[in-house]
């Protein structure tokens, strides 16, 4: 088992430029899940999946942010246009029943940094 | 505002020593409460949990301690070792919500010196 993976690791980009995270859920995992991590918030909740579907999205800060998951195996989150206020790590994570029965396994992240 | 606080962002401790992790919260909702632990430049990883149907959970070294009434946890860490250095996050969740609901704490980072 692979784990969660995400891509890229680090992602510098300047003010105003489209970023697109991306993620590959544990097979299986129906679940998936988007946090932000930042000193001032700690770690959020962005949006997440189930069976492919976004279920909830109301912890997306607001209209330039999107996240879509075309397939299973598959995730992205697309920040356009990006603003410095935006770097922060985002995880990805994924469980096989959403519940508290099956915790959270998260990917390493992917630090972006918006200068 | 914060509805899982961990009040002290750093924890230094002796090897071999025990270590205390604090973490509050505010909704009374919460029913089920989880402890991650983050190395650097690694994703966080599931410790040990607890339901509020108990008081107490013991994995190995680890221990939970839940005091309801108070609106409190705590981890516990013994002997502690100094790849026990790391972040640690409190988290908790609604039965309502599962672990989409999940909301986390900010983090305590514990440093175990030799």
């Amino acid at each position: 088992d692979a784990g969660v993976i995400q891509s890229p690791r680090h992602e510098v980009t300047e003010m105003g430029q489209e970023v697109t995270l991306r993620c590959k859920p544990i097979s299986g995992h129906d679940y998936l899940f988007w946090y932000r991590q930042t000193m001032m918030r700690g770690l959020e909740l962005l949006i997440y999946f189930n069976n492919n579907v976004p279920i909830d999205d109301s912890g997306m800060p607001e209209d330039r942010f999107s996240a879509k998951m075309p397939n299973a195996s598959f995730s992205t989150l697309k920040i356009q246009p990006s603003e410095p206020r935006d770097s922060a790590v985002y995880f990805c994570a994924s469980s096989d029943h959403g519940n508290h029965n099956s915790p959270l396994h998260f990917g390493n992240g992917t630090r972006l940094t918006v200068t | 505002d914060q509805q899982v606080k961990q009040n002290s962002p750093s924890l230094s401790v002796q090897e071999g020593r025990i270590s205390i992790l604090n973490c509050d919260y505010t909704n009374s909702m919460f029913d089920y409460f989880l402890w991650y632990k983050k190395y650097p430049a690694e994703g966080p990883t599931f410790l040990i949990s607890i339901s509020s149907i108990k008081d107490k959970n013991e994995d190995g070294r680890f221990t939970v301690f839940l005091n309801k009434s108070a609106k409190h946890l705590s981890l516990h860490i013994v002997p502690s070792q100094p790849g026990d250095s790391a972040v640690y996050f409190c988290a908790a969740s609604a039965a309502q919500g599962g672990s989409e609901k999940l909301v986390f704490g900010k983090g305590t980072k514990l440093t175990v010196n030799p």
